[in-house]
């Protein structure tokens, strides 16, 4: 595609139910990284794909968190169990090669927890 | 571990002006060092980089960076800022070479007041 696309652009959501946030990455990118955007807390980095290696998952807040990436392409995040607290802007970006190259972002998912 | 320390959280200058937004970084090793810009509800999108070579780099709207590799700095200057400008700037930081993640910094909000 032109762009990263996340879907859906907003969700809101009852605390205790499960998340599932969408991210297309620009065709041909290999590395795929989530963060969270928190007012006042900047870019929280999630989880990064690279290829065919194992994910680098150290930024993941708690076992309620969890993404996978399918066929080196679309990836999922998932949030079980909402929380209030995760409510923030998840924002998904790709690049071709991670530190090298530029990383595009999404325009992001704002996450509401009620 | 690779971090970033973005100085000032909230940067009010008048149009015209000069400005720096101030970014200092820690690692142990070679790094590759970028700056993000957020425009008001849009995504981010990369402003500048340094991978190699020259310690200044600049941007088409007029922004620079120099890195300083003594004082792990690469802070962001304009001689002459437009209202234009008004965003959310971030620093970044990843290991040159390595298998890390893009680390951020908590932001700058620049404010250019007419």
């Amino acid at each position: 595609g032109a762009g990263v696309s996340q879907s859906p652009s907003n969700k809101v959501t009852e605390k205790g139910k499960d998340v599932e946030l969408r991210c297309d990455p620009i065709s041909g990118h290999t590395a795929l990284y989530w963060y969270r955007q928190s007012l006042g807390q900047g870019l929280e980095f999630l989880i990064y794909f690279q290829g065919n290696s194992a994910p680098d998952k150290s930024g993941l807040p708690s076992d309620r968190f969890s993404a996978e990436r399918t066929g080196g392409s679309v990836s999922t995040l998932t949030i079980q169990r909402t929380q209030q607290e995760d409510s923030a802007v998840y924002l998904c970006a790709s690049s071709f090669h991670r530190g090298t190259a530029e990383a595009f972002f999404g325009q992001g998912t704002r996450l509401t927890v009620v | 571990a690779q971090s970033v320390t973005q100085l000032d959280s909230q940067v009010p200058v008048f149009e015209e002006a000069p400005v720096e937004l101030r970014c200092n970084y820690s690692s142990s090793v070679s790094v590759y060092l970028f700056w993000y810009v957020q425009y008001p509800n849009q995504g981010l999108q990369l402003l500048l980089k340094y991978l190699s070579g020259s310690t200044l780099v600049e941007s088409i709207n007029g922004f620079e960076a120099e890195f300083n590799k003594s004082q792990t700095s690469f802070h962001l200057r304009k001689p002459s800022v437009h209202i234009s400008d008004t965003a959310e700037y971030f620093c970044a930081v990843t290991l040159r070479g390595g298998n890390t993640p893009l680390v951020f910094g908590k932001g700058t909000r620049l404010s250019v007041i007419a």
